[in-house]
């Protein structure tokens, strides 16, 4: 079956632009992640939605990153006045969202480059 | 607060060598701990996870992982390298409260294999 999905797949913008990266998970998952994964680093977390609860967002790194999921599927996150030092690849996972441990699948990642 | 350490951020073995990549946890509860693999322009994929019970993990591709509470450590391992095993290794942990994972990455180890 069909994976999880992120578009666009590059996103090349000037710095104080914003932009919008989506992520549409496998069908049936209700939990959904981003993370930010730079250069060097491990992947930080941003954000987690479980169905129609309120969001953890407390992994996004400034008032400037905002993301929604509609409907209870397609996430978008969104990037306000980019900056240089947020380019890096930005990942999407979905799970299932029950109780106990689970597998998170991950899309391929948005690579955004700020000039 | 839970945390992990991958030793080594780039590691370089013969082909058909013993492949050992280390990981070390930090956890106030017992931890739930994760291997993924991420090849070139791909997103992250599970190779293995330990939840309770038997503390050596099998995964895909030949993997295996040994969870030691003693040490805190969950290092993977595999016996013979293979060439298409050229890729990113990221351990996790998560303290999987309630019906929240929430999963905590390392850095990141690339595995090169020589030929």
């Amino acid at each position: 079956g069909a994976g999880v999905s992120q578009s666009p797949s590059n996103k090349v913008t000037e710095k104080g632009k914003d932009v919008e990266l989506r992520c549409d998970p496998i069908s049936g998952h209700t939990a959904l992640y981003w993370y930010r994964q730079s250069l060097g680093q491990g992947l930080e977390f941003l954000i987690y939605f479980q169905g129609n609860s309120a969001p953890d967002k407390s992994g996004l790194p400034s008032d400037r990153f905002s993301a929604e999921r509609t409907g209870g599927s397609v996430s978008t996150l969104t990037i306000q006045r980019t900056q240089q030092e947020d380019s890096a690849v930005y990942l999407c996972a979905s799970s299932l969202g029950l109780a106990g441990v689970e597998t998170q699948y991950f899309g391929p990642g948005t690579r955004l480059l700020v000039l | 607060a839970q945390s992990v350490t991958q030793l080594g951020s780039h590691v370089s073995v013969s082909e058909g060598a013993l492949v050992l990549l280390r990981c070390n946890y930090s956890s106030s509860v017992p931890p739930y701990l994760f291997w993924y693999v991420q090849y070139p322009n791909q997103g992250l994929q599970l190779l293995l996870k330990y939840t309770t019970g038997a503390t050596l993990v099998k995964g895909i591709n030949g993997f295996e992982a040994e969870f030691k509470k003693s040490e805190t450590s969950f290092h993977l391992t595999k016996p013979s390298a293979h060439m298409s095993d050229a890729a990113e290794y990221f351990c996790a942990v998560s303290e999987g409260t309630g019906g929240y994972q929430k999963v905590t990455f390392g850095i990141g180890t690339k595995l090169q294999v020589i030929p």
